[in-house]
């Protein structure tokens, strides 16, 4: 299995552009997370799907922020307009079972950098 | 005050030291997840308990549940197991992340 595949790996988008990462979960995986890691803030969950149904989104940050998850094998993190405090590596995670007992696979994160 | 603390934030240890980093949390949790991320950025999921104790070679993690507490344990450290280890706690998927222990083990 490849795992849990993100792109791009890296990004670096000037100020008032809109980012868009993408993810791949595992197949068969029902439950898809979406994290942002800073060195200040640490890991952060943003928002969690459960067979393409988001569940909670209270961790994303504002309106500049959405997430979709259009198909079981495919989901999108937007920020639009961008701004240089969004700059962190942003992870994708996949688990074949829920909260709370769930083993999550991580995606390597998308380093993304906004000037 | 952060919901979940670990300390030590930093640790080094010699080849073979048994080592523990420990984990508190303020808030009810359902489950307390234990993270390993790797000095690439690779995160790698260690663990998820309720109660009592696992084991997975030299890693043993515990959770007191009434004191509100988990320890990771490396037994036999070796330098490959220098990383950040992060502690998480939810109920349902809202996992609240500790800030990590980077771990240095020197040969």
């Amino acid at each position: 299995d490849a795992g849990v595949i993100q792109s791009p790996r890296h990004e670096v988008t000037e100020m008032g552009q809109e980012v868009t990462l993408r993810c791949k979960p595992i197949s068969g995986h029902d439950y898809l997370f979406w994290y942002r890691q800073t060195m200040m803030r640490g890991l952060e969950l943003l928002i969690y799907f459960n067979n393409n149904v988001p569940i909670d989104d209270s961790g994303m940050p504002e309106d500049r922020f959405s997430a979709k998850m259009p198909n079981a094998s495919f989901s999108t993190l937007k920020i639009q307009p961008s701004e240089p405090r969004d700059s962190a590596v942003y992870f994708c995670a996949s688990s074949l079972k829920g909260p709370p007992l769930y083993e999550q696979y991580f995606g390597p994160g998308t380093r993304l950098t906004v000037t | 005050k952060n919901e979940v603390e670990q300390s030590p934030q930093n640790l080094t240890a010699q080849e073979g030291e048994f080592i523990t980093i420990n984990c508190s949390y303020s808030v009810g949790i359902s489950a307390l997840h234990w993270l390993q991320q790797h000095p690439g950025g690779g995160i790698v999921s260690l663990f998820m308990l309720s109660s009592g104790k696992k084991k997975h070679g030299r890693l043993i993690a515990t959770i007191n549940i009434q004191e509100k507490h988990s320890s990771l344990h490396i037994t036999a450290s070796h330098p490959r197991d220098s990383a950040v280890y992060i502690c998480a706690g939810g109920s349902q998927g809202n996992l609240i992340f500790g800030k990590g222990t980077k771990l240095s083990v020197k040969p």
